[in-house]
């Protein structure tokens, strides 16, 4: 079956615009997290969705990042007034979460570069 | 607040060898640790994963153990081959559905050569 998918790929932008990024998680996925790889270093967790609901924002580095999932399923998460350091690749992944299933899928991610 | 230390950085071998990256983590409420391995450009895979009720696991030439009362755990390579070139990462979670999230908090990672 299809995998997770994020657009754009790569989007460039400067700095002071906003940004959309989108997530289409797998089909059925309940759970669906945000996270932020910057160059050469390791996953930083966002942002956690059960169904529309995020009960866990603790990782948005400031109020310029906000995120959103409807019908269960898609999710944008978006950048305002976007600054050179928000540059990096974002990976959204999704899982079933179940008791006996929490491994996370990952998307190819959205590199975004602010100049 | 929880914390992932991943060890080394970077790992040179030879083909054959055997390559073996450590990580320790503070949340003691932890149970859930998988292993991702991310190719230049890609996006992270699952290789292996474990839970805090088992104390290692195997697939093929790859394994991982679990010391819980240390809060470390490590992931073992045998017999590396060229593709197993990649940045690996090591992984922490609760994933208790009732009451957490299962955010996964992330080591590092490490770039391993495996050098023909």
């Amino acid at each position: 079956g299809a995998g997770v998918s994020q657009s754009p790929s790569n989007k460039v932008t400067e700095k002071g615009k906003d940004v959309e990024l989108r997530c289409d998680p797998i089909s059925g996925h309940t759970a669906l997290y945000w996270y932020r790889q910057s160059l050469g270093q390791g996953l930083e967790f966002l942002i956690y969705f059960q169904g529309n609901s995020a009960p866990d924002k603790s990782g948005l580095p400031s109020d310029r990042f906000s995120a959103e999932r409807t019908g269960g399923s898609v999710s944008t998460l978006t950048i305002q007034r976007t600054q050179q350091e928000d540059s990096a690749v974002y990976l959204c992944a999704s899982s079933p979460r179940t008791s006996g299933d929490n491994e996370q899928f990952f998307g190819p991610g959205t590199r975004l570069t602010v100049l | 607040g929880e914390n992932v230390e991943q060890h080394p950085s970077t790992l040179s071998v030879q083909e054959g060898d055997s390559a073996v990256i450590k990580c320790t983590y503070s949340d003691s409420a932890s149970n859930y640790f998988p292993w991702y391995k991310q190719e230049l450009g890609k996006r992270p895979q699952l290789i292996i994963d474990i839970r805090s009720n088992v104390g290692e696991k195997k697939d093929q030439r790859i394994a991982v153990t679990l010391n819980k009362t240390a809060k470390h755990f490590s992931l073992h390579i045998t017999e590396t081959q060229p593709e197993d070139s990649a940045v690996y990462f090591c992984a922490a979670s609760n994933v208790a559905v009732a009451s957490n999230t299962g955010k996964l908090i992330f080591g590092q990672g490490t770039t391993l050569q495996v050098k023909p």
